[in-house]
């Protein structure tokens, strides 16, 4: 059985300019929930997709969005790119969703660079 | 507010030798806890889970405990090996669909 998948596992940007992010959760599970890792913050939560709809948001401002297409397949854009910004990016995918208590697969990250 | 809180930070043990990780929550009403393992460049892995009435559960060489009266658990690693260098995070999840708090980690690095 294939695990997440999330590509592309490293780019590089310059300040301004915008980025799309690629995860393929395992195939059944219907939830794909995106985060944020920085040395400093841990794991923060960005939002969590459910069969194509948005359920939960994180803190996070409004250059941050994502979709879920009916695939399962979900896709996060981040606009006008902050040197902040620069962090691995990580995809977790499960059966339920954050609200059941199944556990979370992660994918192995897409490591942004923000120049 | 839930908040999930790990020590130490980091953690610099010798190979061959244990080591107790910890995790204090404040998180109510409370659902499980989950360690997870992420080594370097990779994603977070679960290595267990703790329900509401589970004392104790091993994984191989991992050990974890749950105190819900004191909203404390602890992960021991027993006989380290250089491959449990890794970053170890804390997760809990609150009661009736409540959302998953994170823990900050803390980092492992197992020396020869």
């Amino acid at each position: 059985k294939a695990g997440v998948t999330q590509t592309p596992r490293y780019l590089i940007k310059t300040r301004g300019q915008q980025v799309t992010l690629s995860c393929s959760p395992i195939s059944g599970h219907r939830s794909v929930s995106w985060y944020q890792q920085t040395p400093g913050q841990g794991l923060q939560f960005l939002f969590e997709y459910f069969s194509e709809t948005q359920r939960n948001k994180g803190n996070f401002p409004g250059r941050f969005s994502g979709r879920q297409f009916s695939n399962s397949r979900s896709e996060m854009n981040v606009s006008t790119l902050e040197l902040g910004d620069s962090a691995l990016y990580l995809c977790a995918s499960s059966l339920q969703g954050q609200g059941y208590t199944g556990e979370l697969f992660f994918g192995e990250g897409s490591r942004l660079t923000v120049l | 507010k839930n908040q999930v809180e790990q020590s130490p930070q980091s953690l610099i043990i010798l190979e061959g030798k244990n080591c107790t990780l910890q995790c204090n929550y404040t998180v109510s009403p409370f659902s499980n806890l989950r360690w997870y393992k992420q080594d370097t460049g990779r994603g977070p892995v679960s290595l267990t889970i703790m329900t509401f009435s589970e004392n104790t559960k091993s994984n191989g060489r991992y050990t974890a405990t749950l105190d819900a009266d004191t909203k404390q658990s602890s992960l021991h690693i027993t006989a380290s090996q250089l491959s449990d260098s890794a970053s170890y995070i804390c997760v809990v999840k609150g009661n009736q669909g409540g959302k998953l708090i994170f823990g900050q980690g803390t980092e492992l690095s197992v020396k020869p």
